[in-house]
């Protein structure tokens, strides 16, 4: 069964650089979410979009944007990179929940480690 | 706000042991979903279980359980006899019912099985 595909797997970018990570979900799947996870840390939630638009926002550093094509895959853009932005960013995708309905199950891609030298 | 804490940051056990991670969880909201994930060295988030807030049914899978219950706001894992394969880093996590089913994640429990 296809899964989420995020690229690259692994960047290495200097302090000030930008870097852009994407990412490809589920066929069908029309949800994507955005998580950062630091070295020894849990999984935060950066942002969220459905269907092209943002639905929703967590700790996300104004120095990132992201969006959703009309393919539905997602670009997280970082500019002005920090080494506190060293991290695994994790993709994952579902298909909205209709009012009153069952929650759907959000996949995991296999992340992308960035390292901020 | 919603609020996950695991307050086990690490564990040490010898294969064949039975091992339980315990999850505390806070919500406001009437209806939600609770999530156990493993994150082997590798680093990818294995899915494990979903958990219903309203079905509070225990659930075995091999050698894996989950025991929930509402009245202590607690979701545990345990695992039977378990194996050096286990090691890994295991969270919990949690989505309410409004808004977007974002994740909440807890700290996360290491767990080292040793042969």
């Amino acid at each position: 069964a296809a899964g989420v595909i995020q690229s690259p797997r692994h960047l290495i970018k200097e302090k000030r650089e930008t870097a852009t990570l994407k990412c490809y979900p589920i066929p069908r799947h029309d949800t994507v979410y955005w998580y950062q996870q630091g070295p020894g840390q849990d999984p935060q939630f950066l942002i969220s979009f459905y269907e092209k638009m943002q639905s929703d926002k967590g700790s996300i550093p104004d120095r990132f944007s992201a969006q959703q094509f009309s393919d539905y895959h997602s670009e997280l853009n970082m500019s002005s990179l920090e080494l506190g932005d060293s991290a695994l960013y994790f993709c994952a995708s579902s298909t909205r929940r209709l009012a009153g309905g069952q929650y759907n199950e959000q996949f995991f891609g296999p992340g992308t480690r960035l390292t901020v030298l | 706000a919603q609020k996950v804490t695991q307050a086990q940051t690490e564990i040490s056990v010898v294969e064949k042991e039975d091992v339980t991670l315990d999850c505390v969880y806070e919500t406001r909201d009437t209806t939600y979903y609770l999530f156990w994930y493993k994150q082997p060295p590798s680093g990818e988030l294995v899915f494990l279980i979903r958990r219903n807030s309203f079905d509070e049914q225990n659930e075995i899978s091999g050698r894996y359980s989950w025991n929930f219950q509402k009245s202590t706001s607690s979701f545990n894992f345990t695992i039977t006899a378990s194996q050096v394969v286990d090691s890994a880093v295991y969270f919990c996590a949690l989505s309410g019912q409004g808004g977007s089913e974002k994740l909440v994640f807890g700290k996360g429990t290491k767990l080292t099985v040793n042969p």
